[in-house]
């Protein structure tokens, strides 16, 4: 079983359209949990971290649910701009060091006029 | 700040051939990881570096595949020989426990490898 599960999508929305991406993870030891976004040939990028009370950055609200081992990602009003693919990460701390990164395959947004 | 710095952004070889990779991270993150990204996939670590040791290369194909780090600093990852499944891009991020926030990994941009 992989250790972090995600729906490749492609979704694909028209602008002002709200999507959500989901994730399941299989280690109940994970400690942090992050939404990275990769455009087209580019390096990973860090979107948001994912807090158990749940967070908000403009359009974007993550959510994590512990006992159900689940992350999600919704955003609001879509721009062409947010095409991309979101990878869902989570992270098993290892103290004084940063442990292994867990990425899902990444969900594919497309989001046209 | 500057972020992490890759070389060469494009790499094409034949298999059997060798190839190696640079990595030089953000300005003191200690931590430093290779990852291999193949197309349609997340990155899959290969090996992780605290300064000049080895913390984790479980998923390194020892066989073909080995990195140093040898003053803690910059990176070189290398393939040899090359199989045409290595085609990938070749990730490196870095790490300072505490130091930036979010509390997580960065990336370069990467060496995209073609193995013909």
């Amino acid at each position: 079983r992989k250790e972090v599960e995600q729906d490749p999508g492609p979704f694909n929305v028209p602008e002002g359209a709200t999507v959500a991406f989901n994730c399941t993870y299989s280690n109940s030891a994970s400690q942090s949990f992050f939404w990275y976004r990769q455009d087209c040939r580019k390096e990973p990028k860090l979107l948001m971290s994912v807090y158990s009370s749940g967070n908000e950055d403009g359009r974007f609200t993550a959510q994590l649910n512990r006992a159900s081992q689940y992350i999600s990602l919704l955003i609001r009003d879509s721009k062409l701009s947010d095409s991309a693919t979101y990878l869902c990460v989570v992270n098993l701390d290892r103290g004084s060091t940063l442990g292994r990164l867990y990425f899902g395959r990444g969900t594919q947004l497309t989001v046209w006029p | 700040e500057a972020g992490v710095a890759q070389s060469p952004r494009y790499k094409i070889i034949e298999k059997r051939q060798s190839v190696a990779f640079w990595c030089n991270p953000i300005s003191g993150h200690a931590t430093l990881y290779w990852y291999q990204q193949i197309l349609g996939q997340g990155p899959k670590l290969l090996i992780q570096f605290q300064n000049n040791g080895v913390v984790d290369d479980s998923q390194l194909p020892k066989d073909r595949f080995s990195a140093e780090r040898l003053k803690g600093v910059d990176s070189t990852l290398k393939i040899q020989p090359a199989k045409l499944e290595d085609s990938a891009v070749y990730l490196c991020a870095s790490h300072f426990k505490g130091q930036t926030i979010p509390d997580t990994q960065y990336f370069g941009p990467g060496t995209r490898l073609t193995v013909l």
